[in-house]
């Protein structure tokens, strides 16, 4: 079946660094995808989402690219701060039909942000 | 409310025995979803309703789970007959029509002992 998947499964970064979290997805016809953060105890919690129109898409100290070509989705968090420490989950929206609606979640990549 | 409430937060149940979980949507959200997740992966899709229409149910894992809607609002998830596998932490979000930007409760975290 269709999957979204994570390069990288956990990522360690210094305070103030920028950090890059990638996602490979395989459905080409899901029309969006968003990112979400979950802290410990917590459900997830929207970050930033990005239409399969546009290949880049910037927040506050997040910018979501979307390479099609490749099936690739990043996450870049700038200037990275302890309160980013989670795990980061990249997740993907099918285009229509019954199934419109339903989030298929990647694995999550655990982000640990050191003073 | 002001958001996804989730009840119990924490519910311990010896297996083979039947447990409901309930999630209370935000007001106005006409899609609620009912995710599980293991621990330290990620989130498997339950079942998915959207207003009036029929439910999507094909994330459900066994004739053992079940869930329902009443009155366009609040949903309760069944579980029949636990088992230990069942035990995760299940989890509900709501959002107006087309999934964009889910609200998500905290979770019911389920010990199936």
């Amino acid at each position: 079946g269709e999957s979204v998947g994570l390069h990288l499964p956990t990522l360690s970064v210094q305070e103030g660094d920028n950090s890059i979290i990638n996602c490979a997805y395989s459905n080409s016809a899901s029309d969006y995808f968003i990112w979400y953060k979950q802290e410990s105890g917590k459900g997830p919690q929207f970050i930033i989402d990005i239409r399969s129109n546009m290949d880049k898409r910037q927040g506050q100290r997040v910018t979501v690219l979307l390479n099609k070509t490749v099936k690739h989705l990043s996450l870049q968090i700038a200037a990275t701060q302890p309160g980013d420490s989670a795990v980061y989950f990249c997740a993907e929206n099918q285009a229509g039909g019954t199934s419109y609606g339903k989030l298929t979640f990647g694995q999550g990549t655990i982000l640990t942000v050191h003073p | 409310g002001a958001g996804v409430s989730q009840s119990p937060s924490n519910k311990v149940t010896e297996k083979g025995k039947d447990v409901e979980l309930r999630c209370d949507p935000i007001s106005g959200h006409t899609a609620l979803y009912w995710y599980r997740q293991s621990l330290g992966q990620g989130l498997e899709f339950l079942i998915y309703f959207q207003g009036n229409s029929a439910p999507d149910k094909s994330g459900l894992p066994s004739d053992r789970f079940s869930a329902e809607r009443t009155g366009g609002s609040v949903s309760t998830l069944t579980i029949q007959r636990t088992q230990q596998e069942d035990s995760a932490v299940y989890l509900c979000a709501s959002s107006f029509w087309g999934g964009k930007g889910y609200t998500f409760g905290s979770g019911t975290r389920l010990t199936v002992v």
